[in-house]
């Protein structure tokens, strides 16, 4: 069954901090990979997706992932952290990017001065 | 600039009425989903969609849930009757076959006293 794990429930960073949210997945084949942000009262806006190719994978707003086979993970990273950076994390997995996704719990991130 | 829509943003019900949220999937795209957002389960998909034709409703207590699209423009999610452990945040998305992303739109706050 296809699963996704983000450890971390909440993390703290200072602003222009580095940021690594961590994403492990359990999934039987070759999976499509996708980290979204929610923002308080908000949808979900797609920050970056893997399927093929190069591994690591660059989003919007700064954000990079790193796709490592070997270590069924899909971690998120940001070198510098801006204030406006403050939101719900979520890692998810499918088939394919038009089929239903599977998602982490979520972290929750916060950032201060 | 294209987005999902949902009505209502907030809906306060008491325990035993009737619940119709509405979603207007962006214009062209073949896939819906409805997934719900609770603290304790997290993201989980509650109907998926293709081409109009339900495909997976799998997560959702069918004693009490339906889900439809009277046409390409338009998904109902309907709880009848209400309880309260419905409360949750249900929000639909949007995809179209080779585009590799899901788009959300803003949510139902969906509160059942």
């Amino acid at each position: 069954a296809q699963s996704v794990t983000q450890p971390d429930i909440h993390i703290t960073v200072s602003e222009g901090a580095s940021l690594e949210l961590r994403c492990n997945y359990s999934y039987g084949a070759t999976p499509y990979l996708f980290w979204y942000v929610q923002s308080p009262g908000q949808g979900l806006q797609l920050l970056l997706k893997y399927f093929s190719g190069d591994t690591l994978v660059q989003g919007i707003k700064g954000f990079e992932a790193e796709f490592k086979r070997s270590q069924s993970s899909f971690n998120l990273r940001k070198p510098s952290v801006h204030w406006s950076d403050a939101a719900e994390y979520f890692c998810a997995v499918g088939p394919s990017g038009n089929t239903p996704l599977v998602f982490g719990k979520g972290t929750r991130l916060s950032v201060i001065a | 600039d294209a987005r999902v829509t949902q009505t209502p943003r907030h809906k306060v019900t008491e325990m035993g009425q009737e619940v119709t949220m509405r979603c207007q999937p962006i214009l062209g795209h073949n896939t819906v989903f409805w997934y719900r957002q609770t603290m304790m389960q997290g993201l989980e998909l509650l109907a998926y969609f293709r081409n109009r034709a339900p495909l997976d409703d799998s997560g959702m207590p069918k004693d009490r849930f339906s889900a439809e699209m009277p046409d390409a423009t338009l998904a109902t999610l309907k709880i009848q009757p209400s309880e309260p452990r419905d409360s949750a945040v249900y929000f639909c998305a949007s995809g179209l076959d080779g585009r590799y992303e899901q788009y959300f739109g803003p949510g139902t706050r969906l509160t059942v006293t």
